[in-house]
């Protein structure tokens, strides 16, 4: 089944304690981006990546990290993580850029900072 | 820097009525998608519209496109209460490698 996977669904952390999200797609997209959704604010693009090493800043960028080793993953990483990153994200992949083909997205994490 | 406006921002309805989601986009564009989502869920594309005067239709959901106005519909009729569900509008910036999103409708349809 064609899927992107995201681990974990939920995770509670403190301050600077320093977390990854995995994200993996098993479709052969070039093309993965990471989003966080706030309420009334819709959702907005952390960083994206175009294939392995190439990756770029979104809009909201600041405090996160993301690497593209392999084309499959694409990990998200909060190296001191702070309560102003308590969010809903998604992982998302689609085939050629974001807008070439509809996004294919994974089922989210909840990220609480306290 | 493009801006993505939806209206309304909530809407609760009765089962069998028609309506319209609007979505007002601040610059050029010609591809607009349309996203679901369901509580607690991930977001499900529904339409990708490609150019200006698109239609597209599922159901009962139709959704079009007007690239002159910069504006998209979504128009529901005879709703039914499976339709409730927040739902996206995306505007692509072409060049840019990003979808932008409005800040959703959430869609309550009552029995």
């Amino acid at each position: 089944e064609a899927q992107v996977t995201q681990n974990p669904r939920y995770l509670i952390t403190v301050t600077g304690k320093k977390l990854t999200v995995t994200c993996s797609q098993n479709m052969n997209h070039e093309y993965m981006s990471w989003y966080r959704q706030d309420p009334g604010l819709g959702l907005r693009q952390i960083y994206y990546s175009m294939n392995v090493e190439v990756t770029d800043k979104g809009d909201v960028p600041e405090g996160y990290k993301v690497s593209r080793k392999e084309k499959r993953n694409f990990p998200l990483i909060l190296e001191s993580p702070s309560p102003n990153q308590t969010s809903l994200y998604f992982c998302a992949s689609s085939l050629g850029g974001s807008g070439k083909a509809p996004l294919h997205f994974g089922n989210g994490t909840r990220l609480t900072v306290t | 820097e493009l801006k993505v406006e939806q209206n309304p921002l909530f809407l609760s309805m009765q089962e069998g009525k028609n309506y319209t989601i609007y979505c007002n986009y601040s610059t050029t564009s010609d591809r607009l998608y349309w996203y679901r989502q369901d509580p607690g869920k991930s977001l499900e594309s529904l339409f990708v519209l490609l150019s200006n005067g698109a239609v597209k239709q599922e159901g009962r959901l139709m959704a079009s496109l007007d690239t002159k106005a910069r504006l998209s519909t979504l128009h529901i009729t005879a709703a039914v209460h499976d339709l409730s569900a927040t739902y996206f509008c995306a505007v692509d910036i072409q060049g840019a490698q990003k979808l932008v999103f409005g800040q959703g409708t959430r869609l309550t349809i009552n029995p």
